[in-house]
């Protein structure tokens, strides 16, 4: 079974200080995705990646940054967080882009 | 610009009953994918059922099944003989596979269904 981990469950983080969200997939998948989930707006595209070192923009990149070193590990990174970017955060994983993602379990994170 | 919307807030159903959960997309593309998603109070979300859009017969997997209306654009999820189990938030989504095929899903806003005894 693909297993795709979040490194924590629940985190509480204060406005500016620099948050990061680690994602591992043990399944080899090419493709990463990391989401927000927001009430009433379904799950909304952040970043997403191909392959190793490259990334691409979803719908809302702003005031988020990602890297991708290895090919199981996807890090979504919150510079300089705001009370607004409090949300459930979800990282995906797909063998192709053809392929249905496989999800993680998701980080609830919230800024004070 | 393609979109996804489940108009149904929220559902009860009874315990064994059968139940629709409707979902409708807005998308230029010919060539494109349709997902259900499951997500139970845990968060993790769980793939149930895909079709595709060239395929011809309604997709099924066990109790659940894609009432798939190309000419409508609706692509409603069936669960038959509800259990208490499938008490979860539900979230139809889909991907275009054309030129601009990133692979990325458009989510729908969600359907929370709640079973009852």
């Amino acid at each position: 079974d693909v297993k795709v981990t979040q490194s924590s469950r629940y985190l509480v983080k204060r406005t500016g200080e620099k948050v990061f969200l680690e994602c591992v997939q043990d399944m080899d998948h090419e493709n990463m995705f990391w989401y927000r989930q927001d009430p009433g707006l379904g799950l909304r595209l952040i970043y997403f990646s191909y392959d190793v070192k490259m990334k691409e923009k979803g719908d809302i990149p702003e005031g988020y940054s990602v890297s991708r070193e290895k090919k199981e590990r996807f890090s979504l990174i919150l510079e300089s967080a705001s009370t607004n970017q409090t949300s459930m955060y979800l990282c995906a994983s797909s063998l192709t882009r053809d392929n249905e993602q496989f999800f993680g379990p998701g980080t609830r994170l919230t800024v004070l | 610009a393609q979109k996804i919307t489940q108009t149904q807030p929220g559902m009860f159903v009874q315990e064994k009953e059968a139940v629709t959960l409707d979902c409708t997309y807005d998308t230029s593309d010919q060539s494109y994918g349709l997902f259900w998603y499951k997500q139970p109070s845990s968060g993790e979300m769980i793939f149930l059922i895909y079709q595709g859009s060239y395929d011809e017969q309604n997709a099924t997997e066990g109790r659940y099944s894609l009432n798939f209306q190309k000419a409508r654009k609706s692509a409603n999820l069936v669960i038959s003989a509800s259990q208490l189990g499938d008490s979860a938030m539900y979230f139809c989504a889909m991907r275009e596979f054309g030129s601009s095929n990133t692979g990325k899903l458009i989510f729908g806003q969600g359907t929370t269904l709640q079973v009852k005894p």
